[in-house]
């Protein structure tokens, strides 16, 4: 059973423009939200995360958005890069579990120069 | 400060070996999270061990089990193997709930396993 529900599974966006990748879950324990990039070949690399407690976190070109009764969020990239392409994964956890992540099925991001 | 390794990168097997894979965590990070991610999806999570005792285990059989040693190097292994458990194996260190910052964890590079 997926508690985290991804999408779109691909994009594609033009150098410069904003990508936006959305994820909803419905596990209402969950109290982290992590995004993670992936690269082909290599582990996942935590990319910026949010707690329910805010609705909005931006660390230079990436922003989430946290919408906490619709259960909903998700990633901008503002200016897209072509070395943005890769596979991002959005994530939930709660400390319940340990913080064990349940990832979503993940977008692959192809930024075109 | 050393990131997350982990060994060996690429390994083949056949149907009903066994495997062991091994997982160095982040200095200073005493919980370490398995997971397994087929090709084209998310990581699956196997289990995490913290302090060396298991806390936690995903919807994996038995036949998938681990250990965590007191540096919390910790390893994975996987006996009776099967066609299915062909997939990148990924180890995450943290620091553990209740550490204010627990709840980051952070991945090694993986080791692909490929069950024939």
């Amino acid at each position: 059973q997926q508690q985290v529900k991804q999408s779109p599974q691909s994009l594609i966006v033009q150098k410069g423009g904003i990508s936006i990748i959305n994820c909803a879950y419905e596990n209402t324990a969950f109290d982290y939200f992590p995004w993670y990039q992936q690269f082909p070949g290599k582990g996942p690399a935590l990319l910026i995360a949010i707690r329910p407690d805010v609705s909005e976190k931006k660390e230079g070109r990436f922003t989430i958005s946290f919408n906490k009764s619709a259960k909903q969020f998700s990633l901008h990239i503002m200016d897209s890069q072509p070395g943005d392409s890769a596979t991002y994964f959005c994530a939930a956890s709660d400390s319940n579990s340990g913080y064990a992540l349940n990832f979503g099925k993940g977008t692959s991001l192809l930024v075109t120069p | 400060e050393t990131g997350v390794t982990q060994s060996p990168t690429h390994l083949i097997k056949t149907r009903g070996q066994q495997v062991t894979l091994r997982c160095s965590s982040q200095s200073g990070h005493n919980t370490v999270s398995w997971y397994q991610q087929a090709l084209g999806q998310g990581p699956q999570f196997i289990f995490q061990y913290y302090r060396e005792e298991e806390n936690g285990r995903g919807n994996f059989p038995p036949r998938f089990s681990g250990l965590q040693f007191p540096n919390y190097s910790s390893e994975l292994n996987v006996n009776a193997l099967e066609l299915d458990d062909s997939a990148l194996y990924l180890c995450a260190s943290s620091l553990g709930v209740g550490s204010g910052v627990g709840e980051t964890q952070y991945f090694g590079p993986g080791t692909r396993l490929l069950v024939l």
